[in-house]
C-alpha cells in the first residue's frame, strides 16, 4: 500500500468554526508533513512531525493546530480561520532514513473558508 | 538548499520527448537533484531523483551535466497524461532530523498536445 489517503476531500467552513483535516498512511513511515498549496502557486511546507514528534513548524499561524496521535495518522485542526487559508493543504509522508527519501503526497483537502 | 531556475511553459506534440531543464548553479556537493511533477489538482508525485550520474527509471530519464549545474528530465514518450507542473528540487538526501521537507519552486507547466 503506497497511498497516502485525506479527509475530507472539500470542506467549507466560516470563520468561527472548528474543523479538522485528517491523513493516514500505512506504508512505515515515521516523517509525515503537511503543505500548504494557494491556487496557482508551488505547496509550502507548514508543519513536520518526526517519530510523531512536531519536529518543524514554519512560523505557522496558532490558528492552525497539528497532531500526530500515532505513527499512521496526521491530523490538522483548524479554528478561526481567515478567508485567505482557503487553500489546497497537502499530507504527504516519507521513510526516516530511506535511500530516496522520495515524498508520498495525498490527494489533498480543498478548504474554502467563508 | 539550493535554488532552481525552470522555464515557466513548455509545449510537447503527443509521442514525443519532452525536455525539461533545471539550471542550479549553486548546488552544493551534498545535494541531489529531484522532480516531482503536479497533475491539474493532485498532490505531487515524485518521478526520479539523481547526484551527478543519469538516472532512468519507468517514468523518465535524468540527466545531469558534468559540473552539476543543470541537468534535463526527459519524458521519452509524451502523453496527454504527462501534462502537468514539472519541480526540479535540489536538497541534500540524508538529513541529521531525519526528514526530508521540499522546497518547491515555481516549476515548468509542460502542456502536452495532441
Amino acid at each position: 500500500d503506497t497511498e497516502v489517503t485525506q479527509t475530507p476531500k472539500h470542506l467549507v467552513m466560516g470563520m468561527t468554526n472548528k474543523k479538522s483535516l485528517k491523513c493516514e498512511q500505512h506504508m512505515g513511515h515515521r516523517a509525515m508533513y503537511w503543505y500548504k498549496q494557494k491556487a496557482k502557486k508551488p505547496p509550502e511546507l507548514m508543519f513536520v512531525y518526526s517519530y510523531e514528534k512536531l519536529s518543524i513548524n514554519e512560523s505557522v499561524p496558532s490558528r492552525f493546530s497539528p497532531e500526530c496521535p500515532n505513527s499512521s495518522l496526521l491530523n490538522l485542526h483548524l479554528h478561526a480561520l481567515q478567508p485567505e487559508d482557503s487553500a489546497l493543504y497537502l499530507c504527504a509522508s516519507s521513510q526516516f532514513n530511506g535511500i530516496s527519501n522520495e515524498q508520498f503526497f495525498g490527494p489533498g483537502t480543498r478548504l474554502t473558508v467563508l | 538548499d539550493a535554488k532552481t531556475t525552470q522555464p515557466p511553459s513548455m509545449d510537447c506534440a503527443e509521442g514525443r520527448a519532452a525536455n525539461l531543464p533545471c539550471n542550479h548553479s549553486t548546488i552544493s556537493g551534498n545535494e541531489y537533484v529531484y522532480w516531482y511533477r503536479q497533475i491539474h489538482s493532485q498532490g505531487p508525485q515524485y518521478i526520479i531523483h539523481g547526484l551527478k550520474n543519469n538516472e532512468t527509471n519507468e517514468m523518465a530519464s535524468l540527466i545531469i551535466t558534468e559540473d552539476r549545474k543543470s541537468s534535463t528530465l526527459i519524458l521519452p514518450h509524451a502523453t496527454l497524461r504527462d501534462t502537468a507542473v514539472y519541480y526540479c528540487i535540489v536538497r541534500v538526501a540524508y538529513s541529521g532530523a531525519g526528514s526530508y521537507q521540499l522546497t518547491f519552486g515555481k516549476g515548468t507547466k509542460l502542456s502536452v498536445i495532441p
